[in-house]
């Protein structure tokens, strides 16, 4: 069985632009979970969304967006990329729709450098 | 929010010595996992222990969900075992995981 697919993996942009990150999670997992990883803030969660809807959401500004699609793939775009967004963006899978009953498995990550 | 602390900061061990790797958290949890971070970054999954102890080959993990803390042990260390260690938590059904600081290994030949 395939693991969590992100893609891509490294993103140059610079300030001002927007991007978008992809995640296939593992097949029949409903449950798609994003966070951000810098070295002064560590890993801070992002959004979380089960069966498309947005059960969750972290402490980011509006600019840091997401959604899910029905095969349960997810997005999330940042627009107006600041040099503070320059971080390594991990999306996790979990099976269940109760994330505190079931492991959370983690793709590769996306390095997105914002020059 | 729950607080989650991860001692020591680093660690430097020779090829071979045992280590104790320590989660501490501020309220009780649902979840609680144990992941390695690669050199690419990815985050492994070690161990899924809201309570109990479970062994995996030279790694095991105990979790003392009463007195709020885990331990990660590793015995027999490798250089392959280096890397930044994370214990995460989650204390509600549909929460965030909410990571520690982690616990830099560096394990010398």
């Amino acid at each position: 069985k395939a693991g969590v697919t992100q893609t891509p993996r490294y993103l140059i942009k610079t300030r001002g632009q927007q991007v978008t990150l992809s995640c296939s999670p593992i097949s029949g997992h409903r449950s798609v979970s994003w966070y951000q990883q810098t070295p002064g803030q560590g890993l801070q969660f992002l959004f979380e969304y089960f069966s498309e809807t947005q059960r969750n959401k972290g402490n980011f500004p509006g600019r840091f967006s997401g959604r899910q699609f029905s095969n349960s793939r997810s997005e999330m775009n940042v627009s107006t990329l600041e040099l503070g967004d320059s971080a390594l963006y991990l999306c996790a899978s979990s099976i269940g729709q109760q994330l505190a009953k079931n492991i959370q498995y983690f793709g590769a990550g996306t390095r997105l450098s914002v020059l | 929010g729950i607080q989650v602390e991860q001692s020591p900061p680093d660690l430097i061990l020779q090829e071979g010595a045992n280590s104790t790797l320590r989660c501490n958290f501020s309220d009780s949890v649902n979840n609680l996992q144990w992941f390695h971070q690669n050199p690419w970054g990815q985050l492994i999954n070690l161990f899924y222990i809201p309570s109990g102890t479970k062994q995996n080959g030279r790694l095991s993990a105990t979790t003392v969900a009463t007195e709020r803390y885990s331990l990660l042990y590793i015995s027999s260390s490798q250089t392959t075992d280096s890397g930044v260690y994370f214990c995460a938590v989650i204390t509600g059904a549909n929460s965030k995981l909410t990571f520690g600081k982690g616990i830099t290994l560096s394990v010398r030949p």
